[in-house]
């Protein structure tokens, strides 16, 4: 079975551009988080998404947003794009929504704004 | 502000030591505990989830124990081996679906 899947797996931008990153779930896992990862610190939660619904929210300002899509794939937008929003992405995928089920990552998006 | 700590940082240890690293968390409010693995260029990757007080957990020579009420959980790894050298990141919910991570514990096994 394929794992969490994430795309690009590297992306470089300009100050000011807008990204989208995308996130493919385990089959059948209906709940998708993202996280935001800077070296020397754990990651750091964004959203999570449930049945298309956003569940939670973290720390963030309001340039980040996301969707999840009917077939619980995901989307993560960052407009206005700082040199701070340069970070690994990972999003993370479980069964449900409920805190207390295993979440499975994905190898991450690389975002380097420049 | 919820914080998460963990300790030490960074450990070396040799080959066939065993070793156990400390996650700290509020101890109000508490709804699960997730133990992750890291490894460099890797996913992360789930080793427990946690949600009762006393509870412990083993997957072969790494087991996890918690105690809600005064906010910590252990890791052990017995019998190290340098396939376990990763960063150990755990990770704390108040079940309000969001996850609050520690900084990891950064775990070198020498051969």
């Amino acid at each position: 079975d394929a794992g969490v899947t994430q795309s690009p797996t590297h992306l470089i931008k300009t100050r000011g551009q807008h990204v989208t990153l995308r996130c493919s779930p385990i089959s059948g896992h209906k709940s998708v988080s993202w996280y935001q990862q800077v070296l020397g610190q754990g990651p750091q939660f964004i959203f999570q998404y449930y049945e298309k619904e956003e569940r939670g929210r973290g720390n963030f300002p309001d340039r980040f947003s996301a969707r999840q899509f009917p077939n619980y794939s995901s989307e993560l937008n960052v407009n206005a794009l700082l040199l701070g929003d340069s970070a690994l992405y990972l999003c993370a995928s479980s069964l449900l929504g409920d805190d207390t089920y295993e979440q499975y990552f994905g190898p991450g998006t690389r975002l380097t704004v420049t | 502000i919820l914080n998460v700590e963990q300790s030490p940082q960074s450990l070396h240890v040799q080959e066939g030591d065993s070793t156990n690293f400390t996650c700290s968390f509020p101890s109000s409010n508490f709804y699960a505990l997730h133990w992750y693995r890291w490894e460099t260029a890797k996913s992360p990757e789930a080793l427990f989830v946690m949600t009762l007080n006393g509870d412990e957990k083993k997957k072969g020579r790494i087991s996890a124990t918690l105690n809600t009420k005064e906010g910590y959980s252990y890791l052990y790894i017995k019998g190290s081996q340098p396939e376990d050298s990763a960063t150990y990141l755990c990770a704390f919910t108040s079940g309000t679906y969001k996850y609050i991570f520690g900084t990891g514990t950064r775990l070198k096994v020498l051969a």
